[in-house]
């Protein structure tokens, strides 16, 4: 099936820093990709749709300054934390969708992100 | 909330028994899909029933899907220790937006 992968897969840093993480289709090209957070013990939530070519759109509540969304390519998103506190720490999930008409999404392993 | 809700939030049961899960949702969806997450990875695609559907199987899986009620529920017949997770639902909407469930945890004792 249909691979996506992200890097890192952990990451830990000082407050203030900024972080880039990449989500990666391997073998298809997506001209959309979610990226999703999940704190422990609970279920993921959409930040936002990353679209190639434009910009992204943020869910409500989302600060877009703070998670910056870059889709380069076809086949590349980057989502920038940027000023990490230790509130941002979770772990980040990006998907992107494959096939038609109802397209399944493949999903990334993850990033887990620790900001002291 | 963005999100639907599952329940239970935790099943914990012997190997070879059937285990079910529930979920709602809040909105028109195109499709319901389930995911299995084991602890700290990523999500693995399991089944997805479209809004025209009412059931569907896959190997030991069965989803049900009611749209009058906005639910569905995951079957996983005669267990495995193995299949010890967390169960997440998610209904997709326009755009292919997923909103996922709070999730059940799945303990399958051997």
């Amino acid at each position: 099936g249909a691979v996506v992968s992200q890097h890192p897969s952990w990451v830990i840093c000082k407050s203030g820093t900024s972080v880039k993480i990449e989500c990666r289709s391997l073998d298809f090209q997506a001209t959309t990709m979610f990226w999703y957070r999940q704190f422990p013990k609970q279920s993921l939530m959409l930040m936002a749709t990353s679209n190639e070519g434009s910009k992204a759109t943020y869910e409500q509540g989302v600060e877009k300054d703070k998670f910056l969304i870059n889709h380069a390519s076809l086949t590349l998103s980057t989502l920038t934390v940027t000023s990490a506190h230790p509130e941002d720490s979770s772990f980040y999930i990006c998907s992107a969708p494959q096939g038609a008409p109802q397209e399944t999404q493949y999903f990334g392993p993850g990033t887990r992100l620790l900001v002291l | 909330s963005q999100q639907g809700e599952e329940d239970p939030q935790a099943l914990s049961i012997q190997e070879g028994e059937n285990a079910t899960m529930n979920c709602s949702y809040k909105t028109s969806i195109n499709n319901l899909q389930w995911y299995r997450q084991n602890s700290g990875r990523g999500l693995v695609h399991l089944i997805l029933i479209r809004s025209n559907e009412r059931e569907k199987h896959s190997g030991r899986l069965r989803v049900t899907l009611d749209t009058s009620k906005k639910s569905s529920s995951l079957l996983i017949t005669a267990s495995r220790a193995a299949d010890t997770a967390s169960y997440f639902c998610a209904a997709e909407t326009s755009g292919s937006r997923l909103t996922f469930g709070e999730g059940t945890q799945l303990t399958v004792n051997p």
